[in-house]
């Protein structure tokens, strides 16, 4: 199976600041990757498919960049809501696999 | 707007099956996709396998085969995930995902815990 790598695995970043959050496939995936938010005690909420796309109703400050085997997800300007952990998953192969999260905390 | 409302949580013994559902609130239900997805306390996001209503046959995770059955009722827009032979390691919470497209999981229940206690 494909396996997802994340980094970092906590990324600790002031309001209004820049995030990049990182993902590696370990083979290639074309451009067949979804990023996903999640709260505590919540489920997870579609951001960004085909590596690039926004989801519906997300605002334009997320972006997805890559193809292949890496891919990047920047928040171009942290806001309080956007403190969360972010999962990648590739849905190229037979099964589906998600990366382990990166977790973007408060500085 | 699509809303799935999953079952309520359960405690189960080591060795015991599950059963969780997930009922679809669109009148879209057979045309779309819907997989399960676990989530282990701490831990990361899980595909274990999902199905196409219309077409009723269920992919599973090589991980779960033998393990998991998952089925669809047309007649109340509702998915079926049943899991065997249960351990300690399969208390997560449990979620169904609708798929926009295959692979890419736009709505989301509200999730399932199963605690395996003895």
């Amino acid at each position: 199976e494909v396996v997802m790598t994340q980094s970092p695995a906590t990324l600790s970043v002031s309001p209004g600041e820049r995030a990049t959050l990182s993902c590696r496939a370990s083979q290639s995936v074309a451009s067949n990757l979804v990023w996903y938010q999640q709260k505590p005690g919540q489920a997870p909420r579609l951001l960004i498919y085909g590596a690039s796309t926004r989801a519906t109703g997300i605002p334009a400050r997320f972006s997805g960049s890559g193809s292949g085997t890496e891919f990047t997800l920047t928040i171009s300007s942290l806001q309080s809501e956007d403190f969360a952990v972010y999962y990648c998953q590739q849905y190229n192969n037979w099964p589906r696999t998600f990366g382990q999260g990166t977790k973007v905390e408060t500085k | 707007q699509e809303q799935l409302v999953q079952s309520g949580a359960e405690v189960k013994k080591p060795g015991s099956s599950m059963t969780v559902s997930c009922k679809s609130s669109a009148d879209t239900f057979s045309n779309y996709a819907l997989s399960w997805v676990r989530q282990a306390p701490g831990q990361g996001l899980e595909w274990m396998g999902g199905i196409f209503p219309i077409i009723a046959t269920p992919n599973y995770a090589q991980k779960f085969q033998g393990r998991v059955t998952i089925t669809a009722d047309e007649s109340t827009s509702t998915v079926y995930m049943e899991l065997s032979s249960l351990g300690f390691e399969d208390s997560a919470v449990y979620y169904c995902a609708r798929e926009l497209s295959t692979g890419i999981f736009d709505y989301w229940g509200q999730g399932t815990v199963v605690t395996v206690s003895s």
